[in-house]
């Protein structure tokens, strides 16, 4: 498949460890902010979400943290595996219509 | 369940001619969105078509247009095409009122502006 990006922030860990993928969003005004993972070829993947009256949320495996203070995000994977290798996306939706603005991405590589 | 279907998958244009790009949203889904992926960056949104209007613009130019037909499937058109528009165009459908995270991503069509 293609690359999905090159010249990305990258994370690397190994199998089993956990790992953390941060994201600085832009807009205040937004109030709900989703995680997307994309793999090479393939279309973003919905990860999990929070809105902006909550600062945790946690799902299978991944934990998002939401820090309106300093407007950061950040994505927690607990016992990564080689599956998890992916562009990690955040995006917030400030604008209505469900449409949504992504930040930079981060790739993760693990090793087995 | 055949998700949101994306055509061409790849093609190559130069530099002045015009593109149209295909999707079909995911079964259930009336609400049409199209995001412009540069390499290395993530999507930007483009627009957002429902009833066969465009409801809602991101910062694009006019060459830049779409349209939405009774089956809810979309186009999107770009006119003399530039270098820098070179990019993943992802599709993405939901259903009408429905919150972000339903929204559901093709896997792109892949253009390349020579």
């Amino acid at each position: 498949g293609e690359s999905v990006g090159l010249h990305l922030p990258t994370l690397s860990v190994q199998e089993g460890d956990n790992s953390i993928i941060n994201c600085a969003y832009s807009n205040s005004a937004s109030d709900y902010f989703i995680w997307y993972k994309q793999e090479s070829g393939k279309g973003p993947q919905f990860i999990i979400d929070i809105r902006s009256n909550m600062d945790k949320r946690q799902g299978q495996r991944v934990t998002v943290l939401l820090n309106k203070t300093v407007k950061h995000l950040s994505l927690q994977i607990a016992a990564t595996q080689p599956g998890d290798s992916a562009v990690y996306f955040c995006a917030e939706n400030g604008g209505g219509y469900s449409t949504l603005t992504f930040g930079k991405g981060t790739m993760l590589l693990v090793s087995p | 369940d055949a998700g949101v279907t994306q055509s061409p998958t790849h093609l190559i244009k130069t530099r002045g001619q015009q593109v149209t790009l295909r999707c079909s949203p995911k079964s259930g889904h009336d609400t049409v969105s199209w995001y412009q992926q540069a390499l290395g960056q993530g999507p930007q949104f483009i627009f957002q078509y429902y009833e066969e209007e465009e409801r809602q613009r991101g910062n694009f130019p006019d060459r830049f247009s779409g349209h939405q037909f009774p089956n809810y499937s979309s186009e999107l058109n770009v006119n003399a095409l530039l270098l820098g528009d070179s990019a993943l165009y992802l599709c993405a459908s939901s259903p009408l009122g429905s919150g972000a995270n339903v929204l559901t991503f093709g896997a792109g069509s892949r253009l390349t502006v020579l």
